[in-house]
């Protein structure tokens, strides 16, 4: 199985362009999020989504945009980027256990690496 | 609100020696409590979790940990630092029933020295 598969890996953008951030998972998890990760200051969740249709946001949603419209694909969209997005980005999902219990553990993609100069 | 302190933000150990990494939470009730591993430029994987029962959990390269819910602690303990543990360690609690976030701690990172 592959996983959670995030592209690209690294990406340099420029103040004030756009990208979209690609994440397919192939587990069949209802529950996909995105993350970026500064240097000490662990992982802050940017949005998540708990089945197609149906996104919501997360600690620092702002300048972000998603979309979930099958149960494979969370696309993370950049708008206008800014300096204060220079991160790497993860995307992670997740799923109920057989019992039907939700148990927040994670599997998380390589991480995209994205500078805006 | 949830959260997460893991009060050390870098560790230095020899190979061979014991390790201990320190996780306390903040929750209403007992949640859901995980360590993952992040080695450079990869992504973060589980290393345990504790979802109820046995205080002491076992999970994967020889990592253990303990819940100890008087301490609001989760400590990650192994008994003979390998060089290949060096990586960034992160704690996180996840709420019991439903879907809510999980939260990270800001990660302790681990250096082994020969």
């Amino acid at each position: 199985n592959a996983g959670v598969t995030q592209t690209p890996k690294f990406r340099i953008l420029k103040i004030g362009q756009s990208m979209t951030l690609q994440c397919a998972q192939d587990m069949n998890h209802n529950y996909m999020y995105w993350y970026r990760q500064d240097p000490g200051m662990g992982l802050k969740l940017i949005y998540y989504s708990v089945g197609a249709g149906i996104t919501d946001k997360g600690e620092v949603p702002n300048g972000y945009n998603v979309s979930r419209s099958t149960t494979e694909d969370f696309p993370l969209r950049l708008e206008l980027a800014a300096p204060s997005q220079t991160s790497v980005y993860f995307c992670a999902s997740s799923d109920r256990t057989g019992k039907g219990e939700y148990t927040g553990e994670l599997f998380f993609g390589e991480g995209s690496r994205l500078t805006v100069l | 609100a949830q959260s997460v302190t893991q009060p050390d933000i870098h560790i230095t150990v020899s190979e061979g020696a014991s390790l201990e990494l320190r996780c306390n939470y903040s929750y209403g009730a007992t949640p859901y409590l995980f360590w993952y591993v992040q080695s450079p430029g990869q992504g973060l994987q589980l290393l345990l979790k504790y979802f109820s029962g046995d205080t002491l959990v076992q999970g994967i390269k020889g990592f253990e940990a303990e819940f100890k819910r008087s301490q609001s602690s989760f400590n990650l303990r192994k008994p003979s630092v390998h060089w290949s543990d060096a990586a960034e360690y992160f704690c996180a609690v996840g709420p019991k029933g439903g879907y809510q976030k999980v939260t990270f701690g800001t990660g302790t990172k681990l250096q082994v020295i020969p």
